[in-house]
């Protein structure tokens, strides 16, 4: 089965645009959480979708958005983009079957904002 | 807000030696936990995980211990390896879905 994948791997933006990534899940999972990873913050958690539905969300301005598509692809979006924004986007997929909650990581995208 | 954290930033271990790495966790309403392990220029791999109904769970060369009582996570590597050379996170969840993670302990191992 193939793994978790994230494009592009690597983006650079400059301060007010705005970017958009994009997550395949593990084909049959439902479930796909997006983290983001700076060396300050550690792992923060963004939100997650299941059944094209956000059912999580954390504590992240509206400037983060996301969408997950009827085949459980999954998009976030960062509009009017700020230095700070500068991280690496991680997305994770799960089964959610019964006692299968394992989250399984793609390898990131690296977002450098200038 | 509540948080997990790890005990120390970094650990070094000989090879072959066992290592142990720490967590202290502050949201009691959480009942899930998981060890992750990333290695640099990838995404966070899952090693390990265990409910809030057990204490203890073994894997492959690595066992988990769970202490509700003091909210206390601890991830043991028996024989370490080269390969274990990464950053390892702790990570809590009172639902399944949002994880929330520790600093990270980065640990080196010696040859």
């Amino acid at each position: 089965k193939a793994g978790v994948t994230q494009t592009p791997r690597y983006l650079i933006k400059t301060r007010g645009q705005q970017v958009t990534l994009s997550c395949s899940p593990i084909s049959g999972h439902r479930s796909v959480s997006w983290y983001q990873q700076t060396p300050g913050q550690g792992l923060q958690f963004l939100f997650e979708y299941f059944s094209e539905t956000q059912r999580n969300k954390g504590n992240f301005p509206g400037r983060f958005s996301g969408r997950q598509f009827s085949n459980s692809r999954s998009e976030m979006n960062v509009s009017t983009l700020e230095l700070g924004d500068s991280a690496l986007y991680l997305c994770a997929s799960t089964a959610q079957g019964a006692g299968d909650n394992e989250q399984f990581f793609g390898p990131g995208t690296r977002l450098t904002v200038l | 807000g509540e948080s997990v954290g790890l005990h120390l930033p970094t650990l070094s271990v000989q090879e072959g030696d066992n290592s142990i790495i720490n967590c202290a966790y502050s949201n009691s309403a959480s009942d899930y936990f998981i060890w992750y392990k990333q290695e640099s220029g990838k995404g966070p791999q899952f090693i390990i995980d265990i409910r809030s109904n057990m204490d203890k769970r073994q894997g492959q060369r690595v066992t988990v211990l769970l202490n509700k009582t003091v909210k206390h996570l601890s991830l043991q590597i028996a024989a370490t390896q080269p390969g274990d050379s990464a950053v390892y996170f702790c990570a809590e969840t009172p639902n399944d879905y949002k994880l929330s993670f520790g600093a990270g302990t980065t640990v080196t191992v010696r040859a």
